[in-house]
């Protein structure tokens, strides 16, 4: 199964923007990069997702290597409610999701 | 619009009792994901429906834990018998389709504690 690898870690101040970083050097053609976010005691929710070109929402950005081999998350303003656990997913055509040990975010004001 | 709901939303039993956890995914969606969060393992997939027939469970670590998806809008996950390692959040999660682009869904978790 394809894996991702992200930091364990990131902070950042109000109201600056936030880049996540995630390498996934064996996607094969078909997978989709997905982002997650999980605030303490609630399920994971979406955020973003793509196959190939960037993609942005009101939640945030979402870039992607040409060789797709990386993307990277970006909040553009984070704000003290963006503080989670960020999760970068490869989905394979199933739709089956494989869960990385996600980044960590802390925003400080 | 109601979300994926999941009942109980916790669960303190002792080992060796059975446990079922139950979901509702939101009404239209065909694929229904069950996954099981620990600080050790993290998240991680035990089985997954869509249009209420078991697909995937590879993730499913033992006999004791089985998953019925009776009809469209009702899913369970048992364990017979519990055993303290089976102490986790679960989640329950939908999609209204099957295929990599589809976003899940997922409900708040049962919180399992097995003594």
């Amino acid at each position: 199964d394809a894996k991702t690898t992200q930091p364990n870690s990131m902070e950042s101040n109000e109201e600056e923007p936030v880049h996540l970083p995630c390498n996934h050097s064996t996607i094969s053609g078909t997978d989709y990069i997905h982002w997650y976010r999980q605030l303490p005691s609630q399920g994971p929710e979406y955020v973003i997702h793509g196959l190939t070109s960037n993609v942005n929402n009101r939640m945030a950005s979402l870039a992607i290597a040409e060789d797709r081999k990386s993307s990277t998350l970006i909040l553009h303003r984070a704000t003290l409610r963006d503080a989670a656990v960020y999760y970068c997913i490869l989905a394979d055509s199933w739709g089956k999701f494989q869960f990385g040990a996600g980044t960590q975010v802390v925003v400080t004001p | 619009d109601a979300g994926v709901i999941q009942s109980p939303r916790h669960e303190v039993t002792e080992m060796g009792q059975e446990v079922t956890l139950r979901c509702k995914p939101i009404s239209g969606h065909n694929s229904l994901f069950w996954y099981r969060q620990t600080m050790m393992r993290g998240l991680e997939l035990l089985i997954y429906f869509n249009n209420n027939v078991p697909i995937d469970d590879s993730g499913m670590p033992e006999d004791r834990f089985s998953a019925k998806m009776p009809n469209a809008s009702f899913s369970t996950l048992k364990i017979q018998p519990s055993e303290p390692r089976d102490s986790a959040v679960y989640f329950c999660a939908s999609s209204s389709g099957q295929g990599a682009g589809y976003e899940q869904f997922f409900g708040p978790g049962t919180r399992l504690t097995v003594l």
